[in-house]
């Protein structure tokens, strides 16, 4: 089945303590991106990446790192958690280079909380 | 950089009645446009996307939406809406420069 997985689904952790959310997509799509979700402010880009060792920052870059090693996998990384990153983040992905120019499919969403 | 807006936070219909989601955008040249539905604790599902040709455009679950280049507007439509609906709206502008951008999300409510 063609998807793309996040894990954990739901993680509750604190202040300055490391933590990776991993992605990974089965359809050998190009692109690839973070967001994250919040109330009333809809879905604000964090990273994205279009293709193996080549990411871009998105709106909302500060406090976040990625990587792109595989082209199936993209991992979104938080050196030291804050509260204010408490949200719901969701990976996606997309067959052309260009994400502005097609569907993304999405993740089923990661929801962090920090405390 | 284009941007999205949907004006409506919540909306609330009565099942069989029809729908209409708002979403303006602002952009200097053609757009791709796509409305997105997200159901409770679920990944975010397209609709439909608009990218050239006919401006009325159909989609999956009945839905339909119309490209309105002088009105700045990508309007979803549902003749007739059923509880399955129940969910939230999203609607998104790309561009060929890689931008994607959503609007804040509408949520629909239906009532029995």
């Amino acid at each position: 089945e063609a998807q793309v997985t996040q894990n954990p689904r739901y993680l509750i952790t604190v202040t300055g303590k490391k933590l990776t959310v991993t992605c990974s997509q089965n359809m050998n799509h190009e692109y690839m991106s973070w967001y994250r979700q919040d109330p009333g402010l809809g879905l604000r880009q964090i990273y994205y990446s279009m293709n193996v060792e080549v990411t871009d920052k998105g709106d909302v870059p500060e406090g976040y790192k990625v990587s792109r090693k595989e082209k199936r996998n993209f991992p979104l990384i938080l050196e030291s958690p804050s509260p204010n990153q408490t949200s719901l983040y969701f990976c996606a992905s997309s067959p052309l280079r260009l994400a502005g120019e097609d569907e993304q499919f999405f993740g089923p969403g990661t929801r962090l909380t920090v405390l | 950089a284009q941007s999205v807006t949907q004006p409506d936070i919540h909306i609330t219909v009565s099942e069989g009645a029809s729908l209409e989601l708002r979403c303006n955008y602002s952009y200097g040249a053609t757009p791709y446009l796509f409305w997105y539905v997200q159901s409770p604790g679920q990944g975010l599902q397209l609709l439909l996307k608009y990218f050239s040709g006919d401006t009325l455009v159909q989609g999956i679950k009945g839905f339909e939406a119309e490209f309105k280049r002088s009105q700045s507007s990508f309007n979803l439509r549902k003749p007739s809406v059923h509880w399955s609906d129940a969910a939230e709206y999203f609607c998104a502008v790309g561009d060929n420069n890689n931008d994607m951008r959503f609007g804040a999300g509408t949520r629909l409510t239906v009532k029995p």
